[in-house]
């Protein structure tokens, strides 16, 4: 049972443009959700998070969108660079349970310049 | 700082040996983890620790053993592993009731 889905195992855009990573998720007990970055033989970065009390959090070029109504987000770098290529996973977690993040299978994102 | 260290970065042992890897933080976080990444597979969790005591076990095989010696250290004791428990194996950790976990580069495990 796959909690946490990210359906698109790889996306390719071009150098500038917008990369859009998409999450969905089954439990509406989550109410907490984080994305980050692994470039191979490293671990996991923390990006950025959001919580279930807004629909939208921003760092620099990075965008995280929430549709609680839809159980759906969305990450959204702009501009894209070549550095950006990498496995990106979305995680999900719930009050009171804050140790316990459940990942997505992942999206590898290339930046081709 | 949110540098979490790992030694060693790769290991190969026999199904017979026991060996540990270790985890570290300086970051006053008194929340670390242990999670194992299969190639292709997101990070799956298996051991939390709050307050060095173990509050989290994810039904996991007793050949894998964790420690928290003290508040900056995490050990995982491997004994009598099989060739499936090849993977990258993860520490993390997080300020107490945070959601955000910091991660460390792995230990790569390779079990022959």
């Amino acid at each position: 049972d796959q909690q946490v889905k990210q359906n698109s195992p790889s996306l390719s855009v071009q150098e500038g443009r917008i990369s859009i990573l998409n999450c969905d998720y089954t439990n509406s007990m989550f109410d907490y959700f984080l994305w980050y970055k692994k470039y191979p033989a490293e671990g996991p970065t923390f990006l950025i998070s959001i919580s279930s009390i807004k629909d939208k959090n921003e760092d620099g070029r990075f965008t995280v969108f929430l549709n609680k109504s839809a159980k759906h987000l969305s990450l959204h770098i702009v501009p894209s660079q070549p550095g950006d290529s990498a496995v990106y996973f979305c995680a999900a977690s719930k009050s009171g349970n804050t140790g316990k993040l459940i990942f997505g299978q992942g999206t590898t994102l290339q930046v081709k310049p | 700082d949110t540098e979490v260290t790992q030694t060693p970065k790769h290991l190969v042992m026999g199904m017979t040996n026991k060996k540990s890897l270790k985890c570290e933080q300086h970051m006053g976080h008194r929340a670390m983890y242990w999670y194992k990444q299969k190639a292709k597979k997101p990070p799956e969790l298996m051991f939390v620790y709050s307050y060095e005591k173990l509050s989290i076990n994810e039904s996991v095989p007793s050949r894998f053993s964790p420690e928290c010696p003290n508040s900056s250290l995490l050990n995982l004791h491997l004994h009598a592993l099989q060739p499936e428990d090849s993977a990258l194996y993860l520490c993390a950790s997080s300020q107490s009731g945070s959601y955000t976990q910091y991660f460390g580069p792995g230990t790569r495990l390779t079990v022959l």
